[in-house]
Order: C-alpha cells, then sequence, then structure tokens
C-alpha cells in the first residue's frame, strides 16, 4: 500500500468547517482512499472512501486532487464531539483487505 | 445490528500467564479482522479470517499467539506466556460479504485493552 503522510495535530473551533489534508504521492490507479476515525478509548470508525471523484455522505466530505496525489477530508460544521484521531489510509479494494493506519491526525476542536 | 462485541473490555495478567479475547463480528459478516493498538500509534493489523479460514497473518503474530475462528462466527485470539510488551489495546473488525454494497466499510469493536504487569 502506498504511504500517507498527514499532519500530527491541528485545532478547529466548534461550528467552524474541519479540513484535514493526506498526503499520497505514491498512490497507484487502483488504490482508494479512506478515512477513519478513533474517538478517545473507542475504536474505529468509517468516515468516507472514494477514488477520484469527490464524495459526500452525512459525515464529511472527500475531496480528491485531479493528480490524486493527496485528498482533503472536510467536516463541515465540527463539534466537540468530532475530537478524535483522523487516519487516511490508501488500499486497493478487492484484494487487500486489511487495512495500514498510520499515526493520523489529532483533531481538537473547541468550544 | 448490535455492532461488533469483544470481551472483556479490560484485562491484567501477570507475565508468562495466558489470556484468551473474544470477538463477535456483526451477524452474516463473513471477514472478521484482529489489529493491536499501542499507546499513540495506530492499529497495526494482525490477522484476518474469511469465514472460517485464517487467510493472512502479520508477523507480528509470534507463536505465542494464535487466533481461531472455528465456525466462522465469533473468534478468538489467545495469547501464552504474555510478556510485558504484549500490553496493548486488542480491536477485532468486521466486514460484510462482497456485493452487500458496504464490503469496503470495517466494523470495529471497543477492544480489549491487555495490561501485562
Amino acid at each position: 500500500d502506498a504511504k500517507t503522510t498527514q499532519p500530527p495535530s491541528m485545532d478547529c473551533a466548534e461550528g467552524r468547517a474541519a479540513n484535514l489534508p493526506c498526503n499520497h504521492s505514491t498512490i497507484s490507479g487502483n488504490e482508494y482512499v479512506y478515512w477513519y476515525r478513533q474517538i478517545h478509548s473507542q475504536g474505529p470508525q468509517y468516515i468516507i472512501h472514494g477514488l477520484k471523484n469527490n464524495e459526500t455522505n452525512e459525515m464529511a466530505s472527500l475531496i480528491i486532487t485531479e493528480d490524486r496525489k493527496s485528498s482533503t477530508l472536510i467536516l463541515p460544521h465540527a463539534t466537540l464531539r468530532d475530537t478524535a484521531v483522523y487516519y487516511c489510509i490508501v488500499r486497493v479494494v478487492g484484494s487487500d483487505y486489511k487495512l495500514s493506519f498510520g499515526a493520523g491526525t489529532t483533531v481538537t476542536v473547541r468550544a | 445490528d448490535t455492532g461488533v462485541s469483544q470481551d472483556p473490555r479490560h484485562k491484567i495478567t501477570k507475565r508468562g500467564q495466558n489470556v484468551t479475547f473474544r470477538c463477535d463480528p456483526i451477524s452474516e459478516h463473513n471477514r472478521l479482522y484482529w489489529y493491536r493498538q499501542t499507546l499513540g500509534q495506530g492499529p497495526e493489523f494482525l490477522t484476518y479470517f474469511q469465514n472460517e479460514a485464517q487467510l493472512e497473518k502479520s508477523r507480528l503474530l509470534s507463536d505465542r499467539f494464535s487466533a481461531e475462528r472455528p465456525k466462522g462466527s465469533f473468534s478468538t485470539l489467545e495469547i501464552q506466556r504474555t510478556e510485558q510488551g504484549d500490553s496493548a489495546m486488542y480491536l477485532c473488525a468486521s466486514t460484510a460479504p462482497d456485493g452487500t454494497g458496504r464490503n469496503n466499510e470495517q466494523f470495529f469493536g471497543p477492544g480489549t485493552r491487555l495490561t501485562v504487569l
């Protein structure tokens, strides 16, 4: 799997959008970008994934650059409950089932 | 959908003892995964099952570790002769079968926190 690079931490104000960057410059054409988050003392939780088109669901939006070398996870209106470690992962769907987590970005949402 | 459950949630043991953890995946999920997470790190893959077959094992899974999924439902992870370095959170996850539309998503349990004294 390609490696990803994320900032170790970031702060965000409650009610504002949180934009979490991820670099994956060696991503292959068949690798998807996944985002998971882990709230303290809980197991990781799936957020969203995409291949090359932008994706949106009830939790977040995923913006992938045209060259696919980086992406941004957007939490549109951050709440205190969004405080967590956010992991950006790339993997090939259908052949490599395990997830390779890095250290992630610790996001702290402040009131 | 009751989610993935793990038992126990916490385990404290003395060095050299054996411990066993249980994971109950979401009903009808055919793939089951074990991960280990130490403080400040992301989860590390240990092993995965498709139904009852163990299809992949990480090099992290030394010969003191064994995992089973005898009937393709719940799974157990046993650590023999525990060492202090085994202290970690042990996470279990499961995914739905291919073709169900949600097979890309791993659902994680709350984990079992092991402390080896």
